[in-house]
């Protein structure tokens, strides 16, 4: 069975420093890959999303960066944290070209910045 | 860009009632999807479905999707207290789309 793993869970660090957070996949194979971001109380906002390894998309301009160094491995990066960057991070993964169309979620990251 | 937009925005009801909880969305969709938030964790998927449905039916949840309206709708019946939550509505493309959410609480 697949699982989505996403560390860590919870996170505070200190305005102008880096941010990585991880997430990988597991029991599938060439899976689209997603990074949520969930203000408080908010909706999700998709920040990135990956169809394979190297091709990233992102969908608003902002301080994150994304990558996909291997085929079930995606990180969210930040080189300089800023205090409009605390939140919830969800990673979740889709089967490549399928027409079900489900999302599986990972548990989530909370980031707060100070 | 957002695609969905739920409303209301929060709902609360007795045990046992139903809730109704509305999506609105933007562009032409090949499928539309609802998903479960509990506070604090990831988002679990419900139900899906597809443009050319109009209504399907999953346990004590029933969606019905209006594309000429450009909405659906998620019914929860004989509702339960584990039943709290947020729910979204998402619709798809390569990305997903998600709408702002309809915090349900239900009062035992």
């Amino acid at each position: 069975s697949q699982t989505i793993h996403q560390w860590p869970a919870t996170l505070v660090q200190p305005v102008g420093s880096p941010l990585s957070l991880e997430c990988t996949v597991e029991g599938t194979s060439n899976p689209n890959l997603y990074w949520y971001r969930q203000a408080a109380g908010r909706g999700l906002q998709l920040l990135f999303y990956s169809v394979g390894i190297g091709q990233i998309s992102s969908e608003v301009p902002q301080n994150l960066s994304a990558s996909r160094p291997q085929d079930r491995q995606f990180i969210l990066s930040s080189k300089k944290l800023l205090l409009s960057d605390s939140g919830f991070y969800l990673c979740a993964w889709s089967i490549a070209g399928a027409n079900t169309g489900e999302l599986f979620f990972g548990e989530g990251s909370r980031l707060t910045v100070l | 860009s957002q695609q969905g937009e739920e409303d209301p925005q929060a709902l609360s009801i007795q045990e046992g009632e139903n809730a109704t909880m509305n999506c609105s969305y933007k562009t032409s969709i090949n499928n539309l999807q609802w998903y479960r938030q509990n506070s604090g964790r990831g988002l679990v998927h419900l139900i899906l479905i597809r443009s050319n449905e109009r209504e399907k039916h999953s346990g004590r949840l029933r969606v019905t999707l209006d594309t000429s309206k450009k909405s659906s709708s998620l019914l929860i019946t004989a509702s339960r207290a584990a039943d709290t939550a947020s729910y979204f509505c998402a619709t798809d493309g390569n990305q997903f789309y998600f709408g702002t959410g309809t915090s349900l609480t239900v009062i035992p």
